[in-house]
């Protein structure tokens, strides 16, 4: 059963760089059925999509966040990461990763998520 | 628009039947997703596509979709139910995606 993981820091200094890898097991992140995708949710509030990436390296970005995030990912180990620079307060959330289906163009979902992971931004 | 607006919050009695709304200009082209989200827990998917229910979600979950909204309905709603749900869709350029604000359930 596929499964996913993320791991990184739990504390980051402000304006400095938040790094997450998530690890995917159970399964090949080669696949050319899916995506991959990088979710955050501040501490009481709702979801937003970072960003997502296909196994070849293409990527997409929310325009919102675009200047400052970079994913990137790693056939040889199975991983695919975030990398989000000058963070502040505001960057404070629990970071999921998740698989990103999509069947045709206008039908996709994120259908499997790791855990989660906490990032606050304090120095 | 990019976005895609929920209610905020409903109710429902135990075992009657709710439905969950999704509106945006970008759902005229493209389905919704749907995830239920409970506390302290990562979201899951509930409904994807037209209606399609993956596997070990409950037959009580359907999807509907007309002009800019996007729908879920918890057909038979039950106390673990209750729970937070978010609609996300690709925004309307196709590149990128968006999630809904979210509505807050309880089951009464």
């Amino acid at each position: 059963q596929l499964q996913l993981q993320e791991s990184g820091p739990g504390l980051v200094k402000p304006s400095e760089t938040l790094s997450l890898t998530c690890t995917v097991s159970g399964g090949s992140i080669s696949s050319s059925s899916y995506y991959w995708g990088w979710i955050r949710q501040p501490p009481g509030k709702g979801l937003e999509w970072i960003g997502s990436i296909y196994y070849s390296g293409s990527t997409y970005y929310n325009p919102s966040l675009k200047s400052r995030v970079t994913i990137s990912v790693d056939t040889s180990k199975n991983q695919f990461s975030l990398k989000l620079s000058s963070v502040t307060a505001a960057d404070t959330a629990v970071y999921y990763c998740a698989r990103h289906i999509v069947v045709v163009i206008t039908i996709d979902a994120f259908d499997i998520w790791g855990q989660g992971t906490m990032v606050t931004v304090s120095s | 628009s990019s976005e895609l607006t929920q209610d905020p919050a409903v109710s429902v009695a135990l075992g009657q039947t709710v439905r969950i709304t999704c509106q945006g200009d970008s759902l005229r082209s493209y389905y919704a997703s749907w995830y239920q989200q409970k506390p302290g827990q990562a979201p899951v998917l509930v409904i994807y596509g037209k209606n399609n229910r993956p596997s070990g979600i409950p037959d009580r979950f359907s999807g509907s979709s007309s002009g800019n909204t996007a729908s879920l309905t918890i057909t038979g709603a039950q106390a673990e139910d209750e729970a937070d749900y978010y609609c996300n869709s690709r925004d309307s350029s196709g590149n990128h995606w968006v999630f809904g604000t979210g509505t807050k359930v309880t089951v009464l």
